[in-house]
């Protein structure tokens, strides 16, 4: 079975700054694609960036961006610039890419920002 | 485009009873999944409709069930209701084409009392 961890229950960094989420997998999947989601405290899961494992380029959003390690199954997250409002609850997730299968969710690393 | 839809967002149920929640997805979404929230637990997936069949499951007891309807909308059903089924209901959809995002809903607070 797959399993996501993310080794940081939480994490704070000042504003402006850059910060970096960790987040490991594993999986004997080849097709696989990989996610980051934000939950703020309205508890509704916002999708911030996600990344095809057949790429190997890095995704970018914005002021997002990945660190895509494949063979080292890898998948961290780095937020430039930090903003009050990227203050949340940040969930890696992995999914298959027959289709079919859910999600698999890390336990999530609790962002603060320090104004 | 409105995003996925769930209704109800807050309820309260007794030990025993039976709960149904409901998901409208995304307009054009033809896959519905569930997943269950708790603070022990985590994020955990129930199960995922496409075209009204249940394409995949979890590892949940029986007593989760659900089913889509042929415009999408999909509902889940608790019976016999558990204190530890009180969690977050987290519905979301996608167009149904292998690889594309998940979009998720606000979510039904379900607590038993």
């Amino acid at each position: 079975a797959q399993t996501v961890t993310q080794s940081q229950p939480e994490m704070s960094v000042q504003e402006a700054e850059t910060v970096t989420l960790s987040c490991t997998y594993d999986t004997s999947e080849s097709d696989y694609y990989l996610f980051w989601y934000k939950q703020p405290p309205s508890r509704q899961m916002i999708l911030v960036i996600r990344q095809e494992a057949y790429k190997q380029q890095n995704a970018t959003e914005n002021r997002f961006s990945v660190n895509f390690q494949k063979a080292a199954k890898s998948f961290s997250l780095k937020i430039s610039d930090s903003q009050l409002g990227d203050a949340a609850m940040y969930f890696c997730a992995y999914r298959a890419g027959g289709g079919a299968d859910g999600l698999t969710f890390g336990k999530g690393t609790h962002l603060i920002i320090q104004p | 485009k409105a995003g996925v839809t769930q209704t109800p967002r807050y309820l309260i149920k007794t030990r025993g009873q039976q709960v149904t929640l409901s998901c409208s997805p995304i307009s054009g979404h033809r896959s519905v999944s569930w997943y269950q929230q708790t603070p022990g637990q985590g994020l955990q997936f129930l199960f995922e409709y496409f075209s009204e069949t249940q394409r995949n499951k979890g590892n949940f007891p029986g007593r989760f069930s659900g089913r889509q309807f042929s415009n999408s909308r999909s509902e889940m059903n608790v019976s016999t209701l558990e204190l530890g089924d009180s969690a977050l209901y987290l519905c979301a959809s996608r167009t149904g084409t292998a690889g594309n995002t998940i979009y998720f809903g606000e979510g039904s607070w379900l607590t038993v009392v």
